[in-house]
């Protein structure tokens, strides 16, 4: 089945500096990669997602970048702010694998003041 | 995301027992999932339905069951013979179409074994 690794596990930045979270998929069926935002007791928010017909996707100061030949893709946020903190987590799934995603085990990302 | 609701918020229960988390939407997805959350992890999958009378399981499923019976509900239970039951249960629910539909989840359900 798929596996997704995702690294690293925290990130710490400063407010206003950018953050790169990587994620590799093993399936080279995948094709949709969704990223979720969660904060501390509360539910995953879908933040941006890509599909595979594309290189990369931008949302105002977030974008996420797929390289399908090395099967990892990448979540970056710019111009980070206090309200960015929260664990991230990258997801995959496939045409016709029953819509299952698989995901990462997350990046706790903390902007400091 | 508000079209998804689970209940109760906070469960416990007494080891030996089964309990029951509620999953609803309002949605009209025709598929639903249920995962479970533990500190410092990933989300995994415990069960999914696409359909009607009809899911598959993920997985996670050894200890747990479901039904769904309708299209707005999703009910899990965790039995006795979950080993390690304590965690964060998410409900999800998608279109069922294509493969790459976006799932939104609901607030989730803490269980708690005492």
């Amino acid at each position: 089945g798929e596996n997704v690794e995702q690294h690293p596990s925290t990130l710490s930045v400063q407010e206003g500096d950018s953050a790169v979270i990587k994620c590799t998929y093993s399936d080279s069926a995948s094709n949709y990669f969704p990223w979720y935002k969660q904060e501390l007791g509360k539910r995953p928010q879908l933040i941006i997602d890509i599909r595979s017909n594309v290189g990369e996707k931008k949302d105002q100061r977030i974008a996420v970048t797929l390289n399908k030949t090395a099967k990892h893709f990448s979540l970056h946020i710019t111009e980070t702010q206090p309200e960015d903190s929260a664990v991230y987590f990258c997801a995959a799934s496939f045409t016709g694998g029953g819509n299952k995603l698989t995901f990462g085990t997350g990046t706790q990302l903390k902007v400091e003041l | 995301d508000g079209g998804i609701t689970q209940s109760p918020k906070y469960l416990f229960r007494k080891e030996g027992q089964n309990v029951t988390l509620s999953c609803e939407q309002n949605l009209n997805h025709d598929a639903m999932y249920w995962y479970r959350q533990d500190p410092g992890q990933g989300l995994r999958l415990i069960y999914y339905s696409q359909i009607v009378n009809d899911f598959q399981k993920g997985d996670i499923a050894e200890g747990y069951s479901v039904s769904r019976e309708k299209k707005e509900s999703f009910p899990l239970t965790v039995t006795s013979a979950q080993k390690n039951p304590t965690a964060f249960y998410l409900c999800a629910s998608s279109w069922a179409g294509a493969g790459t539909d976006t799932q939104y989840f609901g607030p989730g359900t803490r269980l708690t074994v005492l």
